[in-house]
């Protein structure tokens, strides 16, 4: 079946710098991809849309200048949390849309510590 | 807009009973319907769906049928296994709104006891 990795699967960083996490569609082509923060215990956030070549779509109240997506080809998208700090730490997860399935495929997540 | 309503757990249930978790939603257009699994620190799997009025969606003994008259998509199980522990979260998805986007409940914790 479809797959979607999602690198790094835990990374832990000190307050004001940058990190850059990875979402990748394996085995088919994805224009649009979504990127959700999930909270301890609590349901998925979705933060943004990502748009193969364009602009990303934010969701109300996320800091487009803080949570970074670029989309540069069908395969990859990219999530940077800029100047992070102890408030930015979450588990990030992503989804590619896969057209022929009219489905999103979720990847395994990311958990980021800052300290 | 549209919403999805999951109960509220946790949900506490010895080994071998039967599992109900309930699910309802509100939606303009004709939504498809999915039940995702979520165990301790991993992603989303997806368990079951369905994409039209009277689908009956199942996967590892689980089952969920959309019901379109009360706007439902409740998943059960007949016989709970330990293995089931998880958080199990319903969700839709509006083809008609133009967007692909996800709408989750809130989650339900699921633990089985032995």
């Amino acid at each position: 079946g479809a797959v979607v990795s999602q690198h790094p699967s835990r990374v832990i960083c000190k307050s004001g710098t940058s990190v850059k996490i990875e979402c990748r569609s394996l085995d088919f082509q994805a224009t649009t991809m979504f990127w959700y923060r999930q909270f301890p215990k609590q349901s998925l956030m979705l933060m943004a849309t990502s748009n193969e070549g364009s602009k990303a779509t934010y969701e109300q109240g996320v800091e487009k200048d803080k949570f970074l997506i670029n989309h540069a080809s069908l395969t990859l998208s990219t999530l940077t949390v800029t100047s992070a700090h102890p408030e930015d730490s979450s588990f990030y997860i992503c989804s590619a849309w896969r057209e022929s399935y009219n489905e999103q495929f979720f990847g395994p997540g990311t958990r980021l510590t800052v300290l | 807009g549209d919403s999805v309503t999951q109960m509220e757990g946790p949900v506490t249930l010895s080994e071998e009973a039967f599992l109900t978790i309930n699910c309802t939603y509100t939606a303009t257009g004709y939504p498809s319907l999915f039940w995702y699994v979520q165990y301790p620190g991993e992603g989303l799997q997806l368990l079951l769906k369905a994409t039209k009025a009277d689908d009956k969606g199942s996967n590892k003994g689980f089952e969920a049928t959309y019901r379109k008259e009360t706007t439902s998509f409740h998943l059960e199980k007949g016989s709970v296994q330990v293995s089931d522990s998880a958080v199990y979260f319903c969700a839709l998805s509006d083809p008609g709104s133009g967007t692909y986007k996800y709408i989750f409940g809130t989650g339900t914790r699921l633990k089985v006891l032995a």
